[in-house]
């Protein structure tokens, strides 16, 4: 158990819809990151958040966004959902926004979406 | 733009074949490289993090090398448990670049008994 949860572990929803999809970091860490595993692209970073704020941004489509609230946890929304939406989503942590010491991003479980 | 390619895409050992995964790289400016392993319908499980070429790190069976241009995991005598997708990300210097990790599209292992 890496110590990051993510809920929920399965959503099932259709073309249009919006849908939000939650994590909770490991305790103490500060960032939270969310990535998308498709089948055919891999896992691809999506955003992190360092401390409530946005520190870096990846190929993130303007249809999704996300948060991070006061107590840490994130929440990342999708919009307008399309059938290509669905994939894995993932969440880490790690203590640091960035620096050069040790790093590590600890991995939840994951979502999947399926939109149909 | 910072790639990341692993070979080969899938690998299959008899147990107790040692075999190596490669991860080769381009970044600007490396700060650490990572392995992780990720089993179906699981999140990926951190394994290793390396950060200057020469280094290398130990666990177990498994063992993971860093040049300038690449990576390796030695595998030695694996068992079927080890069975897995072993995923390469690199991680650029930069504060643009935050902490994000650029993955390879991993090597599925089986080891079969």
């Amino acid at each position: 158990d890496s110590g990051v949860t993510q809920t929920p572990k399965h959503l099932i929803t259709a073309t249009g819809q919006r849908v939000t999809l939650r994590c909770s970091p490991r305790s103490g860490d500060l960032s939270v990151y969310w990535y998308q595993q498709s089948l055919d692209q891999g896992l691809q970073f999506l955003i992190q958040y360092y401390n409530g704020e946005e520190r870096a941004k990846g190929n993130i489509l303007e249809r999704f966004s996300a948060q991070q609230f006061p107590d840490l946890h994130s929440e990342l929304n999708l919009s307008s959902l399309e059938l290509g939406d669905s994939a894995l989503y993932f969440c880490a942590s790690s203590q640091y926004p960035y620096r050069e010491v040790k790093n590590i991003q600890y991995f939840g479980a994951g979502t999947r979406l399926s939109v149909l | 733009e910072d790639q990341v390619t692993q070979s080969p895409e899938a690998l299959r050992l008899q147990e107790g074949e040692s075999s190596s995964l490669n991860c080769s790289y381009t970044v600007s400016g490396l700060r650490g490289l990572f392995w992780y392993r990720q089993d179906p319908g699981k999140g990926p499980e951190f394994l290793f993090t390396l950060y200057s070429a020469g280094e290398e790190k130990e666990k177990e069976r498994l063992k993971a090398t860093l040049t300038k241009k690449e990576s390796f995991l030695h595998i030695t005598a694996p068992k079927p448990e080890d069975s897995a997708t072993y995923l390469c990300a690199v991680q650029a210097r930069g504060e643009t670049s935050g902490s994000r990790l650029t993955f390879g599209e991993g090597t599925q292992l089986t080891v079969n008994p």
